[in-house]
């Protein structure tokens, strides 16, 4: 069975500090790794993803994440965050061949305050 | 292209009684998950459709059931509600096969509060 470990349920920083949201996984076969963002009242949408490849996987809006497979772990950063930013991450993962099931953490809520 | 489409977006039903949630997929996508997003416990897995047949299921009673249409549509059921289905419902899209792009992108969900 996979499992996903987010290490902090909340992550209060200032505007324009850097930041790291943790995130481990457990799983005995390859995996997919996923980062979701969701803003308040609305649905998951797809922040970056690891599928393959380069272990540093960038999104377009800054965040990066590095996938570390002897730490299973998949942490997101960004070296400098706005208020709009302000939202709650998720980590999930999923087994490759034809199980489409996404296993996620429990979420990290990033308050960015100014 | 158009993403995907979860209606309705707020549904307030009475204990006992049931409701149908529908989702639609991104153009040419296959597959649909169901996914329970609650406050303690999070986002929980409902149910894969894949070409009209459930190729996954999540730990959840039989009161929660799905289906999927020749068009990839796809509508989830939960009869006999409880307090505890309260939650918002999301939806999620993928090609289903493809394995360069085995990414899923979520609907805005739909909140289902039961009284």
């Amino acid at each position: 069975a996979q499992s996903v470990t987010q290490l902090d349920s909340q992550v209060p920083v200032f505007e324009e500090a850097p930041v790291e949201l943790r995130c481990n996984y457990s799983s005995s076969v390859s995996v997919y790794l996923f980062w979701y963002v969701q803003y308040p009242n609305q649905g998951l949408q797809l922040l970056l993803k690891y599928l393959s490849g380069s272990t540093l996987v960038e999104s377009i809006n800054g965040f990066e994440a590095e996938f570390n497979k002897s730490q299973t772990s998949f942490h997101l950063r960004k070296p400098s965050v706005h208020i709009s930013d302000t939202a709650e991450y998720f980590c999930a993962v999923r087994s490759g061949g034809s199980n489409y099931k996404l296993t996620f953490g429990k979420g990290t809520l990033l308050t960015v305050n100014p | 292209k158009a993403g995907v489409t979860q209606t309705p977006r707020y549904l307030i039903k009475t204990r006992g009684q049931q409701v149908t949630l529908s989702c639609s997929p991104i153009s040419g996508h296959r597959s649909v998950s169901w996914y329970q997003q609650t406050p303690g416990q999070g986002l929980q897995f409902l149910f894969e459709y894949f070409s009209e047949t459930q190729r996954n299921k999540g730990n959840f009673p039989g009161r929660f059931s799905g289906r999927q249409f020749s068009n990839s549509r796809s509508e989830m059921n939960v009869s006999t509600l409880e307090l505890g289905d309260s939650a918002l419902y999301l939806c999620a899209s993928s090609f289903g096969r493809d394995v360069r792009t085995p990414e899923a992108f979520f609907g805005q969900g739909t909140r289902l509060t039961v009284v």
